[in-house]
């Protein structure tokens, strides 16, 4: 079963414009972490916030922000005011606690194409 | 600048032959996973080591894929008698604990001719 769902296949947006990134995700246990990833069209993954199951307060940084809801199982992403730069494939990822083993593994949503035009 | 290195950064290999991709975790991190990026995939989980352990390989195919993590050297992705499927791109991450967080390498594309 898919434990992180990006429905979001392609986002297009005009320079400026605020794009939201949807990200829903699904599990059991009460301890997990929430993870998003940038992966620029040069290929490297990019770690942009880690946020775990007992905080979720949103968090801003700089032109990026998180809304974090557990009432809904979603962590989403904002770009306020996109650039080109930010034209990249946004993972967002999901760590369970579950067993001992199992902790660290992540579980990657399928990811979103955002495209920025100038 | 310490960071998750993995070469090669493109490695070609002609089908039936063998791909050893190699990571070395941030210094201090004891701690390797390797995920497997299929093209128009997501990235999916492979194996997870410590050193001289596999702790999880749920997500390694059953055959011809292996993986290690000695006492001293990088982790090493082996794939012997490599397929077309097996092009993709392979990325390693380390981390100091478990609930620490990850550091990602800069992946290796493999391609199969």
């Amino acid at each position: 079963a898919q434990k992180v769902t990006q429905a979001q296949t392609e986002i297009s947006v005009v320079e400026k414009e605020d794009v939201t990134l949807d990200c829903v995700y699904e599990t059991r246990d009460t301890t997990y972490y929430l993870f998003w990833y940038k992966q620029p069209p040069s290929g490297e993954l990019v770690f942009l916030i880690r946020r775990n199951s007992f905080d979720e307060q949103n968090e801003i940084s700089g032109r990026y922000s998180w809304n974090f809801q557990k009432s809904t199982s979603s962590f989403n992403f904002t770009i306020t005011a996109s650039q080109v730069v930010d034209s990249a494939v946004y993972f967002c990822a999901l760590s369970e606690a579950g067993t001992t083993d199992s902790w660290g593994k992540l579980q990657f949503g399928a990811g979103t194409q955002v495209v920025v035009t100038p | 600048n310490a960071g998750v290195m993995q070469n090669p950064r493109h490695l070609v290999r002609r089908r039936g032959q063998e791909a050893r991709l190699r990571c070395s975790p941030v210094k201090g991190h004891s701690h390797v996973y390797w995920y497997r990026q299929l093209p128009e995939e997501g990235l999916k989980f492979m194996v997870y080591l410590q050193k001289e352990n596999i702790i999880d390989e749920s997500g390694m195919p059953k055959e011809r894929f292996s993986a290690e993590f000695p006492k001293e050297g990088p982790s090493i992705l082996r794939i012997q008698q490599v397929v077309r499927g097996d092009s993709a791109a392979y990325f390693c991450a380390s981390s100091r604990d478990k609930s620490y967080g990850y550091t990602f390498g800069s992946g290796t594309r493999l391609t199969v001719v």
